[in-house]
């Protein structure tokens, strides 16, 4: 993932609506990827992640598209409830090294 | 099964003080590690090791000082806390079988005055 500075961007959705969080990693390397949620006062919890010989991957309520050729990754909530608001963010990681992380979006969820 | 845990949860230094932030974790991960998170910034790296014995530096190392005796703990120590160590404090575990999503702790808030 890249920093992009001190703002966080922000995703406000309406409950119910799908949501689309993106991600952009700089690593051409890099094989293996993670999608993190972040709730107020609370470790990263895992969500989903993808590995480079894939451009899909589906879980629950959540789907992940990797895009190698523009080294790009985004995140699809479906059905987006309350619960989902938190920090969302990417990381990822070439063999061998660590995982670098990306700053994160804020998704709100709007009754 | 607690996962990774993390103490203190809050901590309030003066600058020049030392202290160590405990993790410990109950899933015999031989991989852990240390990141530090700044608002708008995403998790930087600060130590990390891959077995017990052995460490290693990550992207921002100075300041701090790791160990590990055991496959459970892996504590951060603040030699002489400057302000701008103030974060949120994230320790993190993994098998290293394979590609394997880290497991993290809730973090240590640490305000340094």
């Amino acid at each position: 993932g890249e920093s992009v500075g001190l703002h966080l961007p922000t995703l406000s959705v309406q409950e119910g609506d799908n949501s689309i969080i993106n991600c952009a990693y700089s690593n051409s390397a890099s094989d293996y990827f993670i999608w993190y949620k972040q709730e107020s006062g609370k470790g990263p919890q895992f969500i989903i992640d993808i590995r480079s010989n894939m451009d899909k991957r589906q879980g629950q309520r959540v789907t992940v598209l990797l895009n190698k050729t523009v080294k790009h990754l985004s995140l699809q909530i479906a059905a987006t409830q309350p619960g989902d608001s938190a920090v969302y963010f990417c990381a990822d990681r070439a063999y061998g090294q660590n995982f670098v992380f990306g700053p994160g979006t804020r998704l709100s969820v709007l009754p | 099964n607690a996962g990774v845990t993390q103490t203190p949860k809050f901590q309030v230094l003066k600058t020049g003080q030392s202290m160590t932030l405990q993790c410990a974790q109950d899933m015999n991960h031989e991989y852990m590690s240390w990141y530090r998170q700044d608002p708008g910034m995403g998790l930087r790296l600060i130590h990390y090791s891959v077995g017990a014995g052995i460490t290693d530096q990550g992207e921002v190392p100075n300041g701090y000082n790791v160990s590990r005796s055991t496959t459970e703990d892996f504590p951060l120590r603040l030699l002489s806390a400057a302000p701008s160590q103030t974060s949120v404090y994230f320790c993190a575990s993994t098998d290293r079988g394979g590609n394997q999503p880290q497991h993290f702790g809730d973090g240590t808030r640490l305000s340094i005055l």
